[in-house]
């Protein structure tokens, strides 16, 4: 158990319909990396969000948005969906004094 | 840019033989390299790390891995293989996360090990 809770594990949507995936931290941890990982793509690096504030984003698209709540917790929100969304998202977070990142569980997002 | 090659989508190995995992990576500074593995339906766990020092680096579940700078190499073995090896390895560059860099994974390695 790395520490780091995603939720849902599993969604079954549709094409157009909007999604909210969200993520915990592992207690302490203020960083928060969102990746994507699908067949065709690999693990694509989204964004991340630092104490509250985006640090670095990544192949995001603009449909996809992201945020990170003042208790630390992270949502990352899909709207417009297409077939091609279809993916497994993961969440990871890090601290400083580790230097290496902590993945959840991933969320896997089937659009139908 | 920072990117990381593995070269091979699938490796099959029997139970008891050696492993070696081929990464390759391009980064413009001092790197920090990963090696994670993934099992079905599991997130990411890493296997071990290299900052700096030592080249040769151990891990988890008996892994080694060995920083090679002029070959920009930082490849993965293990000595003998357990069937419950069986999963996917990522390598991963990036530079200092506390200075609030990102990490960039290769495509992965799917190991198959035959009993």
């Amino acid at each position: 158990d790395s520490g780091v809770t995603q939720t849902p594990k599993h969604l079954i949507t549709a094409t157009g319909q909007r999604v909210t995936l969200r993520c915990s931290p592992r207690s302490g941890d203020l960083s928060v990396y969102w990746y994507q990982q699908s067949l065709d793509q690999g693990l694509q690096f989204l964004i991340q969000y630092y104490n509250g504030e985006e640090r670095a984003k990544g192949n995001i698209l603009e449909r996809f948005s992201a945020q990170q709540f003042p208790d630390l917790h992270s949502e990352l929100n899909l709207s417009s969906l297409e077939l091609g969304d279809s993916a497994l998202y993961f969440c990871a977070s890090t601290s400083e004094n580790t230097g290496e990142l902590f993945f959840g569980e991933g969320s896997r997002l089937t659009v139908l | 840019a920072q990117s990381v090659t593995q070269p091979d989508i699938h490796i099959t190995v029997s139970e008891g033989a050696s492993l070696e995992l081929r990464c390759n990576y391009s980064y413009g500074a001092t790197p920090y390299l990963f090696w994670y593995v993934q099992s079905p339906g599991q997130g990411l766990q890493l296997l071990l790390k290299y900052f700096s020092g030592d080249t040769l680096v151990q891990g988890i579940k008996g892994f080694e891995a060995e920083f090679k700078r002029s070959q920009s190499s930082f490849n993965l073995r293990k000595p003998s293989v357990h069937w419950s090896d069986a999963a996917e390895y990522f390598c991963a560059v990036g530079g200092s996360l506390a200075a609030g860099n990102k990490l960039t994974f290769g495509g992965g390695t799917r190991v198959l090990v035959k009993p």
